[in-house]
C-alpha cells in the first residue's frame, strides 16, 4: 500500500513529557499537511510544507508545536511539553501542485491518536 | 471568511431507508465543496466534490450532493442505507490556498 502512513497509531504520554510522531507522505506529494481532530470536531489545520518549505502554521500552533519536513519527504511534529489538551487525532495529508490543480484532492493518512495523562 | 455549517451532529436512519446530511456554506465566491467519510480507525476518505460542473454531484457508494446556491446548501444524500455506511461525514470547503475548512461533522447511525 503506498498511501498517506502515520506512527505511531496512538501515543499515550504523562503531561509534561515531549511527544514526536511521523508522516510519510505518498512519492513524489510535494505538498503535506497537518491537522488536528478533536473528538466531536472536524480536523483543523495546524500546518502545511511544499517540499522541505512551511509555507503556513495556524495559530492552533502553539511555540510548543514544531514540525519539520527536512528533506521534503516525510514530516514530523514534535509537541513539547504536553499538556492534557493536546489530547487529540493528528491527520497527515500530502498531495501535489498538479493533483490540487486538477481535482483539489488530498490523501490522508489515519492518523495518530495522542492521550495525556 | 469561508465556513461550513453541519446542521445534525447525529443522525440516525434505519437500513434501507434515505439518507439526508445537512451541510450549508458560507463563501464571498463560488466555492469548492467536499464531502468526506470518515470510519472508525481509518482515514478520511473522499466521497464527493462539487466545483462548479454540475449542481449534483455523484460520488462514491450510491451518495450524492446538490449544490444549491440559493440556499448556500451542499446537502449529502443516499436513497437508501446500508449497514457499512455508518461513519462520521464531514462537509469541507476549500480556500483559494487549497486548505480544507471543515465543519463539525455529523454521525451517521443505522438502525438494523
Amino acid at each position: 500500500d503506498t498511501g498517506v502512513s502515520q506512527n505511531p497509531r496512538h501515543k499515550i504520554t504523562k503531561r509534561g513529557q515531549n511527544v514526536t510522531f511521523r508522516c510519510d507522505p505518498i512519492s513524489e506529494h510535494n505538498r503535506l499537511y497537518w491537522y488536528r481532530q478533536t473528538l466531536g470536531q472536524g480536523p483543523e489545520f495546524l500546518t502545511y510544507f511544499q517540499n522541505e518549505a512551511q509555507l503556513e502554521k495556524s495559530r492552533l500552533l502553539s511555540d510548543r508545536f514544531s514540525a519539520e519536513r527536512p528533506k521534503g519527504s516525510f514530516s514530523t511534529l514534535e509537541i513539547q511539553r504536553t499538556e492534557q489538551g493536546d489530547s487529540a487525532m493528528y491527520l497527515c495529508a500530502s498531495s501535489s501542485e498538479t493533483i490540487l490543480a486538477t481535482n483539489e484532492k488530498l490523501f490522508f493518512g489515519s492518523g495518530t491518536q495522542l492521550s495525556v495523562l | 471568511a469561508q465556513s461550513v455549517t453541519q446542521l445534525d451532529s447525529h443522525v440516525s436512519v434505519s437500513e434501507g431507508t434515505p439518507v439526508l446530511l445537512r451541510c450549508n456554506y458560507s463563501s464571498s465566491y463560488s466555492p469548492s465543496l467536499f464531502w468526506y467519510v470518515q470510519h472508525p480507525n481509518k482515514g478520511l476518505q473522499l466521497l464527493l466534490k462539487y466545483t462548479s460542473a454540475a449542481t449534483l454531484v455523484k460520488g462514491i457508494n450510491g451518495f450524492e450532493a446538490e449544490f444549491k446556491k440559493s440556499e448556500t446548501s451542499f446537502h449529502l444524500t443516499k436513497p437508501s442505507a446500508h449497514m457499512s455506511d455508518a461513519a462520521e461525514y464531514f462537509c469541507v470547503v476549500m480556500d483559494s490556498n487549497y486548505q480544507l475548512i471543515w465543519g463539525a461533522g455529523t454521525k451517521l447511525i443505522i438502525k438494523p
